[in-house]
């Protein structure tokens, strides 16, 4: 039973366009909503979170949008760029104990 | 720097040999975790710490052991490794009560 769902395994734009991955969740106990980004051969690095009693976050060109009501999160990236490229995993937690999605491939092209 | 080192990365053995994979945090931190990483799955907790000697079942620990004897080591056994096992491994690890992780680079394991 996935707690956290990506349902689209990848996504393909243009550079300087933006990128809108999504996310959605079953549990409304979940009180901070994560991104994370995967190169090949590393491990996921943190992106950017957001707090549940927050509906929007910005850290430069990537914002986080949380809508509670719908249990969903998006994660817009603007521009992209071809070093976006990775797979971005979406994650909901409630202290440490973290759920995650199964992953959206990015591919940003030139 | 601060990181979480898992060894080995890569590792191809056969069913049934027991074997280790180590994770390693200069951070302190209490909290520890492994998962594993599968295509369509997404990454999936196997067993977590949140200290030493205090190890509890994620949510795929069949066929898996941890213990936690030192705060800064978590290793992962496979006792008696299967096919179904052949996965991507991250360990990881944080401040209890924290909301976020720091993983390790990830151990590709192959049972033949």
């Amino acid at each position: 039973d996935q707690q956290v769902k990506q349902n689209s395994p990848s996504l393909s734009v243009q550079e300087g366009r933006i990128s809108i991955l999504n996310c959605d969740y079953t549990n409304s106990m979940f009180d901070y909503f994560l991104w994370y980004k995967k190169y090949p051969a590393e491990g996921p690095t943190f992106l950017i979170s957001i707090s549940s009693i927050k509906d929007k976050n910005e850290d430069g060109r990537f914002t986080v949008f949380l809508n509670k009501s719908a249990k969903h999160l998006s994660l817009h990236i603007v521009p992209s760029q071809p070093g976006d490229s990775a797979v971005y995993f979406c994650a909901a937690s409630l202290h440490n104990d973290m759920r995650f999605g199964a992953g959206t491939r990015l591919t940003v092209k030139p | 720097e601060a990181q979480v080192t898992q060894n080995p990365r890569y590792l191809i053995t056969v069913t049934g040999k027991k074997l280790t994979v180590t994770c390693s945090q200069n951070m302190n931190h209490e909290y520890m975790s492994w998962y594993r990483q599968d295509p369509g799955l997404g990454l999936r907790q196997i067993y977590y710490s949140m200290n030493v000697e205090v190890t509890d079942k994620g949510d795929v620990p069949e066929g898996y052991k941890v213990s936690r004897k030192e705060k800064r080591n978590f290793p992962l056994i496979l006792e008696s490794p299967s096919p179904n096992q052949t996965s991507l491994y991250f360990c990881a690890s944080s401040w209890l009560g924290a909301n976020g992780y720091t993983f390790g680079s990830g151990t590709r394991l192959t049972v033949v």
